[in-house]
């Protein structure tokens, strides 16, 4: 079946450093991927997306390519700032009648000052 | 525009207890969807109604959970009797599903359940 695998974390980074977050996906056809992030006591919220090859999602300095060729879609950004700390999850949506999404585990991102 | 609202925000039972969580979603959003989170793991769908219709509801367990819709607006999520794996994040989350692909799935606050 479906399914979105993501690096572990946690993942602590210094102020501006440059941020990867690797996601692979496995789907039949050519689902639509997603970055979410959850804040520290927020619901979940989403980043980016993009709906087909090549497509980059871009939102807050977050940027993540639509690779069909090697299934992924990295979430990556150029310096990343302290309020940037949160936990982001990788998903895929499958579309027949309605919409469903399918999520991967998660990476908690600290970053230090 | 007000977002997806849920209560409780927490809750805490005994096991074999029952429990019920609430959600209006966005208005105008035909599709709700509910979800559980086990801690540091991603949402699970348990259920999704298009309107007041259930779309999927093939991971729901349903020997103890039940979920309803009525009027295609507000949702009451139940668990009957809990047990201590239920202990969880439930999210509630709505879209307009207008039939597009990309369609954007709205979450609100969730409800932290922990069953003891």
């Amino acid at each position: 079946g479906d399914s979105v695998t993501q690096m572990e974390g946690p993942v602590t980074l210094s102020e501006e450093a440059f941020l990867t977050i690797n996601c692979t996906y496995t789907a039949t056809g050519y689902p639509s991927l997603f970055w979410y992030v959850q804040y520290p006591g927020e619901g979940l919220q989403l980043l980016l997306k993009a709906t087909k090859a090549d497509d980059k999602g871009s939102n807050k300095g977050f940027e993540a390519t639509y690779r069909k060729e090697t299934t992924s879609f990295h979430l990556e950004k150029g310096s990343v700032q302290v309020s940037d700390s949160a936990v982001y999850f990788c998903a895929l949506e499958r579309y027949s009648s309605a919409s469903k999404i399918i999520f991967g585990s998660g990476t908690r991102l600290s970053i230090r000052p | 525009e007000a977002g997806v609202a849920q209560s409780p925000r927490y809750k805490i039972i005994e096991k074999r207890q029952s429990v019920a969580f609430w959600c209006n979603p966005i208005s105008g959003h035909a599709t709700l969807y509910w979800y559980q989170q086990i801690l540091g793991q991603g949402p699970k769908l348990l259920i999704q109604f298009q309107n007041n219709g259930v779309v999927d509801d093939s991971q729901l367990p349903k020997d103890r959970f039940s979920a309803e819709r009525l009027k295609g607006v507000d949702s009451t999520l139940k668990i009957q009797p809990a047990k201590l794996e239920d202990s969880a994040v439930y999210l509630c989350a709505s879209s307009l599903d207008l039939g597009n692909v990309g369609d954007t799935q709205y979450f609100g606050p969730g409800t932290r359940l922990t069953v003891l």
